[in-house]
């Protein structure tokens, strides 16, 4: 298996561009989470999927921010306008739930967004 | 309501020393608890979890975490460690009635030679 797939590994941009960050998710997986990582807040959950259903987005700084999941198979989360706060390394994570929460979460290798 | 509580921002330890990351929580119910490490420039990957059973858990590259329900504590020990452990590690904390496990702040565990 090749794990939960991120891309693009690094961006770099500017204030105001959009930016879409791209995550594929382990096959079965139907538990998505997107996190961002900044050395001042550490580990932030932005927002939650079950079975491609958002069921808790209160993570989520603003309305500059939106994620989908279309399919099982793919989930994308951009930043529009993008701001230099907004730097930070933002993971995916995939988990199976089967009637029980307890399994542990797979994470991707991260994208580390630079808005200057 | 969860929560998980890393006193340490760094554990600094030298090669062949035993080494121990600390780890509280605070859950209603009963916790699911979880070590996972981060290494340079990768994302999180598991170490280790407690969800029942024996308090003493084992898990990967030798690390291992003691479950303790009257201190609210899941330490993260290894008995000697490597230059190689050297990597950021967290604690998670999830119970039966939550879907979103809440993360702790990191420790920066640094080993040298």
């Amino acid at each position: 298996d090749a794990g939960v797939i991120q891309s693009p590994r690094h961006e770099v941009t500017e204030m105001g561009q959009e930016v879409t960050l791209r995550c594929k998710p382990i096959s079965g997986h139907n538990s998505l989470f997107w996190y961002r990582q900044t050395m001042m807040r550490g580990l932030e959950l932005l927002i939650y999927f079950n079975n491609n259903v958002p069921i808790d987005d209160s993570g989520m700084p603003e309305d500059r921010f939106s994620a989908k999941m279309p399919n099982a198979s793919f989930s994308t989360l951009k930043i529009q306008p993008s701001e230099p706060r907004d730097s930070a390394v933002y993971f995916c994570a995939s988990r199976t739930d089967r009637g029980h929460t307890n399994e542990k979460l797979f994470f991707g290798s991260g994208t580390q967004l630079s808005v200057l | 309501a969860q929560s998980v509580a890393q006193p340490e921002d760094q554990v600094n330890v030298a090669e062949g020393n035993p080494l121990t990351v600390k780890c509280t929580y605070s859950v209603s119910g009963n916790p699911y608890l979880f070590w996972y490490v981060q290494y340079p420039n990768r994302g999180l990957q598991f170490l280790l979890k407690y969800i029942t059973g024996d308090n003493l858990v084992k898990g990967s590259y030798g690390f291992e975490a003691e479950f303790n329900k009257s201190q609210t504590s899941f330490h993260l020990k290894k008995p000697s460690a490597l230059v190689s452990d050297s990597a950021l590690y967290f604690c998670a904390v999830i119970t039966g009635g939550s879907y979103i496990p809440t993360f702790g702040r990191g420790t920066s565990l640094i080993v040298h030679p």
